[in-house]
């Protein structure tokens, strides 16, 4: 069975950072890309990145509205990926999902909830 | 960026109806189109991929059609659990990009 569960999530001030986690297990982990999508309370799904495998040279996609303050990368060994989040902002406020990015985004983590006020 | 619109944003229905989401897409996405659905609380989960792939273990009431700009999800027959919102995405083009959402209400 496919499991995501991610860890990470915290109350954090403007400006500050945080770094989320996902580990996964039920699968080949390295031969899969992964996503990282989030939902602000009460709105809908904004996709926020993505890293590909070591066969893409680990390569990453952003959203705009977080490029060059968030960092996807991965650990093959530990089956796992991380977002590094940076200069946050109240408007990243949010549940963070890890996403397995394969057929659509077939599997989700159950999410962790990021709270960005000082 | 491709936008992503869903119709309607809100429907009302009974256990047993057929009902139609549609999603249209600002261009062309060819078949890079994935429904889910997520119930109050809960993850998303994958329903559709490719426009009318049925994830595995997904009820065959559920179908995906479409191709281009303009997409549909229909649900046969509605049951109890599938009262929940629907939300069309494409991943055609970076940045991948959700519409806003159909909320199925009974």
């Amino acid at each position: 069975e496919v499991q995501l569960r991610e860890s990470g999530g915290d109350l954090v001030q403007p400006g500050g950072s945080l770094r989320l986690s996902c580990a996964a297990s039920g699968f080949t982990f390295n031969e899969y890309y992964m996503d990282w999508v989030r939902q602000a309370p009460g709105k809908g799904l904004e996709w926020v990145g993505r890293v590909r495998t070591k066969n893409h040279a680990y390569s990453t996609e952003y959203a705009a509205s977080v490029k060059g303050r968030f960092f996807v990368s991965r650990d093959d060994s530990k089956n796992s990926v991380s977002l590094q989040m940076n200069s946050l902002q109240t408007e990243d406020a949010a549940v963070y999902y890890c996403v397995r990015g394969r057929n659509g985004f077939d599997n989700w983590g159950q999410g962790t909830l990021v709270t960005v006020s000082s | 960026d491709i936008q992503m619109t869903q119709s309607p944003s809100s429907l009302s229905a009974s256990v047993g109806d057929r009902v139609t989401i549609t999603c249209r897409a600002s261009q062309d996405i060819s078949e890079s189109l994935t429904w889910f659905q997520q119930r109050p609380g809960k993850a998303p989960k994958s329903l559709i991929y490719d426009a009318s792939i049925l994830q595995s273990g997904v009820p065959s009431r559920f179908s995906g059609g479409g191709s281009g700009r303009d997409f549909t999800l229909t649900i046969s027959s509605l049951q109890p659990e599938d009262f929940a919102t629907y939300y069309c995405q494409q991943y055609k083009n970076y940045p991948y990009t959700f519409a806003q959402g159909t909320k199925l209400e009974i």
